[in-house]
């Protein structure tokens, strides 16, 4: 139990539509990261949002974005979505120095 | 351009043995490795890190071994059990002090297996 909660677990979009994942974690965790992990790769670092400001951005286009709110809950949003971009979305939330992960969001685009 | 590499697609093991997972990386401005464990349908699980500051840390049955003129790293698990089968994943990460910021680099990951 990582204290890291997403939704929705399972999701299917067709290609152009938008999506939104949500990721709520522990209270007094202000950094949250989102990493996407495409089949039998490792996850890749998208971007990281520290008390409600973006403070790092991995190799995603704009279309990939983000919002961090006070109670400790963020989105990630994807327009106008690709074939590519079917893969699992972590949320990670840091706290005592480690990192914690969620479960991930399975997208897959049709 | 993959910055951190597990050249090892998997790994078998029997129970009671020595695993060893490898890793090596490019990026020299990395200061700061971790391992995670990940089971299907669930999120990757801190395991170990190790500062560049060290070149061993060990908690338990896990040992990270940094070799930092190499820039490699690996992981030992002794005694393996059936338990630890799971895709282990090495992450590294520019950080300060030797803590984790979050934006960290993940090799593509080697599934280990465990045999009874």
């Amino acid at each position: 139990e990582t204290g890291v909660t997403q939704s929705p677990t399972h999701l299917i979009k067709t290609r152009g539509q938008q999506v939104t994942l949500r990721c709520s974690s522990q209270s007094g965790h202000n950094t949250v990261s989102w990493y996407q992990q495409a089949l039998g790769q490792g996850p890749q670092f998208i971007f990281q949002y520290y008390r409600e400001e973006e403070n790092g951005r991995g190799n995603f286009p704009p279309r990939f974005s983000g919002l961090q709110f006070p109670n400790y809950s963020s989105e990630l949003n994807v327009n106008a979505l690709e074939l590519d971009d079917s893969a699992l979305y972590l949320c990670a939330s840091r706290g005592g120095g480690e990192l914690f992960f969620g479960e991930g969001s399975r997208l897959t685009v049709l | 351009d993959q910055q951190v590499k597990q050249n090892s697609p998997s790994l078998s093991v029997q129970e009671g043995r020595i695993s060893i997972l490898n890793c090596d990386y490019t990026n020299s401005m990395f200061d700061y490795f971790l391992w995670y464990k990940k089971y299907p349908a669930e999120g990757p699980t801190f395991l170990i890190s190790i500062s560049s500051i060290k070149d061993k840390n060990e908690d338990g049955r896990f040992t990270v071994f940094l070799n930092k003129s190499a820039k490699h790293l690996s992981l030992h698990i002794v005694p393996s059990q059936p338990g630890d089968s799971a895709v282990y994943f090495c992450a590294a990460e520019e950080g300060f002090g030797g803590t984790s910021y979050g934006k960290l680099t993940f090799g593509q990951g080697t599934i280990l297996t465990v045999h009874p």
